[in-house]
């Protein structure tokens, strides 16, 4: 099955910074890579996705980023602002319509 | 947010002790996912249902029953709660479409004394 890694697990910026979170993943039969974000004692939020038939996809200050042949994505946040501070997850597809999910990042913005 | 509630939204419950949670939907989504949330581990899937009475086990089901009778309700049962499975439960919905967007309930904290 879908073995997801995530990095880093903590994630400390300065507001107006960019934040870059990193995805790696296992299945070269994936084609599917959400992003949630997670506010604290919220439910997780699909903020963007990506499939596999395009390498980059941007929505306002948020972007992702995915190399099939490396097997990577990634998300990248700029002109990070305190509302921004939450826990992101990454996942990849597997068979079944199940999802495998990263461990998780913790973005700080800090004013 | 899409049409998910769960309940209850916090249980505290004694260990050996049954446990149901029941997730509901408005959306009429074929697909319909349990996961649990811990720290450092993010979201685990316990179960899953593909449809009426289909369902099928995820990476950490072992302790954990589900039960789906209606398109719109999807129920995880602790027979026999631990401590261990003291946690965050999310429900999730997807339509099934091509590719598997996952929208997720509110959540239910349990805690296992």
């Amino acid at each position: 099955g879908e073995n997801v890694e995530q990095h880093p697990s903590t994630l400390s910026v300065q507001e107006g910074d960019s934040a870059v979170i990193k995805c790696t993943y296992s299945d070269s039969a994936s084609n599917y890579f959400p992003w949630y974000k997670q506010e604290l004692g919220k439910r997780p939020q699909l903020i963007i996705d990506i499939r596999s038939n395009v390498g980059e996809k941007k929505d306002q200050r948020i972007a992702v980023t995915l190399n099939k042949t490396a097997k990577h994505f990634s998300l990248h946040i700029t002109e990070t602002q305190p509302e921004d501070s939450a826990v992101y997850f990454c996942a990849g597809d597997l068979n079944d319509y199940k999802l495998s999910f990263g461990a998780g990042t913790t973005v700080t913005v800090r004013a | 947010d899409a049409g998910i509630t769960q309940s209850p939204r916090h249980k505290v419950t004694e260990t050996g002790t049954p446990v149901t949670l029941r997730c509901h939907q408005t959306e009429n989504h074929r697909y319909m996912y349990w996961y649990r949330q811990d720290p450092g581990h993010g979201l685990r899937l316990i179960h899953y249902s593909y449809g009426v009475k289909d369902t099928d086990k995820g990476e950490v089901s072992d302790g954990y029953s589900v039960s789906r009778s209606k398109t719109e309700d999807f129920l995880l049962t602790l027979e026999s709660a631990t401590s261990s499975q003291t946690s965050v439960y999310f429900c999730a919905i997807s339509s099934g479409n091509l590719y598997n967007e996952q929208f997720f309930g509110p959540g239910t904290r349990l805690t296992v004394l």
